[in-house]
């Protein structure tokens, strides 16, 4: 089993549509990650999250450490918002990242 | 910004060639940098973990004698792909943060051995 699970794996939505991806993970952590990766490969920093819940335009993301579960959500998602995101924790104890697989989500207009 | 740079942003070579990619911590020091590689349609994997001024630590299944990594100085990492192969073709991309402060990510390089 992996240590860090996403869901869903793939994800197709119209415009407009609020968006959610999940992330399960089962270490101890010192903080989680959510990336966007687009296709030429480039990855951008989201959010990190230790505890709660942060907001950055139509993103939000929320972790429930005592679950050790974490959501995204796209609110009025937007064809530009297709990309993979993923999800990464940092382990307690070093600055290493276990990754998900990510999903990969198409917004269609 | 960027806060770490990475490059090149694409590689193409013939094979028996080495390349070398370069990461930059831009506005921090980082005595810790790590590489990354993803292969097609599948997750970001841990290569080795970068040490400022000592040797690098390989994960398991990972050859040291291949993938060179040198971090010379605070602020540069490098890692350094030895007589590249077709099977070496990937995406690697590199990650640096000041301490206890969130990873940043280079741009990723893609390799490809022709």
């Amino acid at each position: 089993k992996n240590e860090v699970e996403q869901s869903p794996q793939n994800l197709t939505a119209q415009e407009g549509e609020f968006i959610t991806i999940n992330c399960s993970y089962s270490v101890g952590i010192s903080a989680l990650h959510w990336l966007q990766q687009h296709p030429g490969g480039g990855i951008v920093s989201l959010f990190m999250l230790s505890s709660g819940k942060k907001k950055h335009g139509r993103l939000i993301a929320t972790i429930n450490i005592q679950e050790k579960h974490s959501s995204l959500h796209i609110t009025a998602s937007h064809p530009r918002d297709s990309a993979v995101y993923i999800c990464a924790v940092s382990t307690k104890g070093n600055y290493q990242l276990i990754w998900g697989a990510g999903t990969k989500l198409i917004i269609k207009p | 910004g960027a806060v770490v740079s990475q490059h090149p942003s694409r590689v193409i070579c013939k094979s028996g060639t080495s390349v070398k990619i370069e990461c930059r911590s831009l506005d921090f020091q980082a005595t810790t940098m790590f590489w990354y590689r993803q292969f097609p349609k599948q997750s970001l994997m841990l290569m080795a973990t970068s040490n400022e001024g000592s040797k690098a630590t390989y994960e398991q299944g990972v050859e040291k004698d291949k993938f060179l990594i040198n971090h010379a100085s605070l602020t540069l990492s490098t890692l350094t792909v030895t007589s590249a192969h077709p099977e070496d073709s990937s995406f690697y991309i590199c990650s640096a943060g000041p301490r206890n402060q969130p990873q940043h990510f280079g741009d990723g390089t893609r390799l490809s051995i022709l």
